[in-house]
């Protein structure tokens, strides 16, 4: 067990949804990634969070978004969705923001029907 | 941009049947390469990080060593409990994320 959090394990929807990914980070971790693993692209970094601020962004697509709050937990936002955000979403945290050592939870898969 | 690349993408191997795992990277000012283990249905597990060319690290039968285009990933007499996925990443200075490879998926039969 990693100590990230992650809910729901399952999601499935329709084309058009929005849906609410949430992870709990590591007890003591300040920073949260998200990465998305899909079988033709891999794992591909989204955005990354530390102490509630944005540091970083990836191949993140403007339906998306993220926010960690003040306990920092974050959420993953993903709006209008398509076929293609079919996909398993990882969360992962570090100590601190450059720490490469990253623990991931167990992740959610979105089924976008 | 950087890249990353594993090879091969499937290795079958029998119990005890030593080999080796490839990931080649082009990345500007590399900070550190990592390998991460994944199961079906879990997250990455991480294993090791090089910093720099010649270094080193094993843990059991896993040993990671990194030159300066590549790093190998050596299984010596696998066990079933070894078969999974083996993901490279690198990161470079200045950048906080990981970008990762494809993977290795190792399968080993008893």
């Amino acid at each position: 067990d990693s100590g990230v959090t992650q809910t729901p394990k399952h999601l499935i929807t329709a084309t058009g949804q929005r849906v609410t990914l949430r992870c709990s980070p590591r007890s003591g971790d300040l920073s949260v990634y998200w990465y998305q693993q899909s079988l033709d692209q891999g794992l591909q970094f989204l955005i990354q969070y530390y102490n509630g601020e944005e540091r970083a962004k990836g191949n993140i697509l403007e339906r998306f978004s993220a926010q960690q709050f003040p306990d920092l937990h974050s959420e993953l936002n993903l709006s209008s969705l398509e076929l293609g955000d079919s996909a398993l979403y990882f969360c992962a945290s570090s100590r601190d923001r450059s720490d490469e050592k990253l623990f991931f939870g167990s992740g959610t898969q979105l089924s976008v029907l | 941009e950087d890249q990353v690349t594993q090879s091969p993408e499937a290795l079958r191997l029998q119990e005890g049947e030593s080999s080796s795992l490839n990931c080649s990277y082009t990345v500007s000012g590399l900070r550190g390469l990592f390998w991460y283990r994944q199961d079906p249905g879990k997250g990455p597990e991480f294993l090791f990080t090089l910093y720099s060319a010649g270094e080193e690290k094993e843990k059991e039968r896993l040993k990671a060593t990194l030159t300066k285009k590549e790093s190998f990933l050596h299984i010596t007499a696998p066990k079933p409990e070894d078969s999974a996925t083996y993901l490279c990443a690198v990161q470079v200075y200045g950048d906080y994320k990981l970008s990762f490879g494809a993977g290795t998926t190792v399968t080993v039969r008893a």
